[in-house]
């Protein structure tokens, strides 16, 4: 199993802002990932994050806007850069270790 | 494109009575599938998943999913719903090929139970 700590909970955040997600699990893993959940809207996956390589980012998503760090095999970072009210959300990171195990996730408000 | 989808945004049901939540997955010979409860400030918590073998699966709390690899569904149900019940219920299909772990999740059902 994993346990995994994110911080923030929650944040409110003046749009043009930026806000850095960390993610820290009590065990090593090759792959991270971080989700979205939009209002109404299923949890989609952002990128996929490697100890030592760029993260992954799926269709939708850009590097600039959400950059990720991965210094390690326990951490990792998710920034949401120069926001807008539409980036607000839940953010998640999550590991896979037989199954999926979630952090408890950041709940954003952009105003 | 993969996709996993919950036709039932909200259901509400009285406490004690059955309860069947719907899943449709779209996309892989050999799915793994997943069922989750997300209860505010809780986080994502896992009920039950399958994988292979038996079609029938039971988890935590009491919840049992059926797998129909003809229906393409994975759908949740118990027998008698308890008011702790009340949540979002999330299905989810892991995209395994290759090293790529991802979960495509459905949009989620809403649980009301009514005393």
């Amino acid at each position: 199993s994993a346990v995994i700590s994110q911080k923030p909970s929650r944040d409110i955040c003046q749009r043009g802002t930026s806000l850095t997600i960390q993610c820290q699990v009590d065990s090593q893993v090759t792959m991270m990932f971080w989700y979205r959940q939009q209002p109404g809207q299923s949890l989609t996956l952002i990128a996929t994050a490697n100890q030592g390589s760029e993260a992954t980012y799926e269709s939708g998503f850009v590097i600039d806007k959400f950059p990720i760090s991965r210094p390690n095999l326990t951490f990792s970072t998710l920034t949401v850069s120069n926001m807008s009210p539409e980036d607000s959300s839940i953010y998640l990171c999550s590991v896979y270790i037989t199954e999926a195990f979630f952090g408890q996730g950041t709940r954003l408000t952009v105003v | 494109a993969q996709s996993v989808t919950q036709p039932d945004i909200h259901i509400t049901v009285s406490e004690g009575a059955s309860l069947e939540l719907r899943c449709n997955y779209s996309y892989g010979a050999t799915p793994y599938l997943f069922w989750y409860v997300q209860s505010p400030g809780q986080g994502l918590q896992l009920l039950l998943k399958y994988f292979s073998g038996d079609t029938l699966v039971q988890g935590i709390k009491g919840f049992e999913a059926e797998f129909k690899r003809s229906q393409s569904s994975f759908n949740l149900r118990k027998p008698s719903v308890h008011w702790s019940d009340a949540a979002e219920y999330v299905c989810a299909d892991l995209n395994s090929g290759g090293r790529n772990y991802k979960l495509t999740f459905g949009k989620g059902t809403l649980l009301t139970v009514n005393p």
